[in-house]
């Protein structure tokens, strides 16, 4: 158990489809984030929140829709994928999102396969 | 542009000692990370080097070297269970993490 959660743990959607990942975090942090990971490439931000509020957006398409309820909850919005963003999609927090070690804590991932 | 360089995958023996490394070209520095990804789960914190020298946890080392833009991952005594990826990270002078591709460690008996 991490600390972090993430539902699905798996996802295949078509290309029309819209469907949402969520993320969760009981750790009580401040900052929550949102990375792509594909296979044998860096693991790229895509979203930040601190205390709830967005505070990085790393250019990415609009089919790709961040919500922030709360500083324990959050979802990424997918609308009219398409396949090259079949990837797994990390959440992670952290106490604050500046200076100091400022560690992440990760979700397991929500593997997504856009057919 | 930024760049952390690691070997995408190293074998090793188990009971035997591995050493993996990374080198950074960032715009500035404040910081390097050490994941471990086993295959599926959560990347997990593994060490952080802020100054130069050795920080040492158990069976996992890290070292660092700001002059050289250098950082290595030690792994003693290794176990079936340390097969897995390593991430490496550098936190820049803007606090955004650059992180390099990791490098994916398979251990055999």
């Amino acid at each position: 158990e991490t600390g972090v959660t993430q539902t699905p743990r798996h996802l295949v959607m078509g290309m029309t489809n819209k469907k949402s990942l969520k993320c969760e975090q009981h750790l009580g942090h401040n900052a929550m984030y949102w990375y792509k990971q594909s296979a044998k490439k860096p693991l790229e931000l895509m979203f930040v929140y601190s205390l709830e509020e967005r505070v990085e957006n790393n250019s990415v398409p609009s089919r790709f829709s961040p919500e922030c309820p709360n500083s324990s909850h959050l979802f990424l919005h997918l609308h009219t994928l398409q396949p090259e963003d079949s990837a797994l999609y990390l959440c992670a927090s952290s106490q604050e999102t500046g200076s100091g070690a400022n560690v992440l804590t990760f979700g397991a991932g929500s593997r997504l396969t856009v057919l | 542009g930024q760049n952390i360089d690691q070997p995408t995958e190293m074998t090793a023996t188990e009971g035997a000692i591995v050493q993996i490394n990374c080198t950074y070209q960032t715009s500035g520095f404040n910081g390097l990370f050490w994941y471990q990804q086993h295959a599926g789960e959560a990347p997990t914190f593994l060490s952080y080097n802020v100054l130069d020298g050795l920080e040492e946890k158990g069976r996992f080392s890290s070292f660092l070297s700001r002059s050289k833009g250098y950082s290595y991952l030690l792994l003693k005594e290794l176990q079936m269970k340390d097969s897995a990826s390593y991430l490496c990270a550098v936190r820049d002078s803007n606090y955004q993490l650059i992180w390099g591709a990791g490098t994916k460690l398979i251990i055999k008996p």
